[in-house]
């Protein structure tokens, strides 16, 4: 089975430039979750879909970041204009049990950026 | 709210020698905990995870945990470390009664593992 994919591994860019990361989950996962991991720190939230709504974006720095998930599928992560801060690793991660409690999360390998 | 706190940034331990790394939780509801582990330039791994029932959990790895609700910790150990275990480790947990799966992870801890 295949895992969750990103892309791409590795970004740089200037700050005030814009950035789009994307992510497929494993297949027949209705739930999607980005998350930014700082080095030192342990990953944060970001936002959550299910399917192709957002149950979740409360640590979602909306004045610069937005997400989609359109077909409730593959999902893109955008920043514009990006700061020094949000140089990190974007985890993407899925699960599959919507109507159960317990949701084991998958991860995939990551976008690491850097801001310069 | 709920919180993870993982007790030492930074373990070091030697080749077969015992691994214990710590986590202590705070939940108002009945927590489900899980160990991740992250090797450089990598994602997260799925170690174990705790729901339900038994309270010793066994991943993979040769790792296992025990759920202690009376102190609200959930330890993970390994009876005998090996070099490939050098690695960044995260505690997480996520709410029992949530339908949002969100998880709140630890702030790490790197594993050290001397020949």
């Amino acid at each position: 089975e295949a895992g969750v994919a990103q892309s791409p591994r590795y970004k740089i860019i200037e700050k005030r430039q814009s950035v789009a990361f994307w992510c497929n989950p494993i297949s027949g996962h209705a739930t999607l979750y980005w998350y930014q991991q700082i080095l030192g720190q342990g990953p944060k939230l970001l936002i959550q879909f299910q399917n192709n709504g957002v149950v979740d974006d409360s640590q979602l720095p909306k004045d610069r970041f937005s997400a989609e998930r359109l077909k409730g599928v593959d999902s893109t992560l955008k920043i514009q204009p990006a700061k020094l801060e949000d140089s990190a690793v974007y985890l993407c991660a899925s699960s599959f049990l919507p109507g159960q409690q317990e949701k084991t999360q998958y991860f995939g390998p990551g976008t690491r950026l850097l801001v310069l | 709210a709920q919180s993870v706190t993982q007790l030492g940034s930074h373990v070091s331990v030697s080749e077969g020698a015992l691994v214990l790394l710590r986590c202590n939780y705070s939940s108002s509801v009945p927590p489900y905990l899980f160990w991740y582990v992250q090797y450089p330039n990598q994602g997260l791994q799925l170690l174990l995870k705790y729901t339900t029932g038994a309270t010793l959990v066994k991943g993979i790895n040769g790792f296992e945990a025990e759920f202690k609700k009376s102190e609200t910790s959930f330890h993970l150990t390994k009876p005998s470390a090996h070099m490939s275990d050098a690695a960044e480790y995260f505690c997480a947990v996520q709410s029992g009664s949530s339908n949002t799966g969100k998880l709140i992870f630890g702030q790490g801890t790197t594993l050290q593992v001397k020949p």
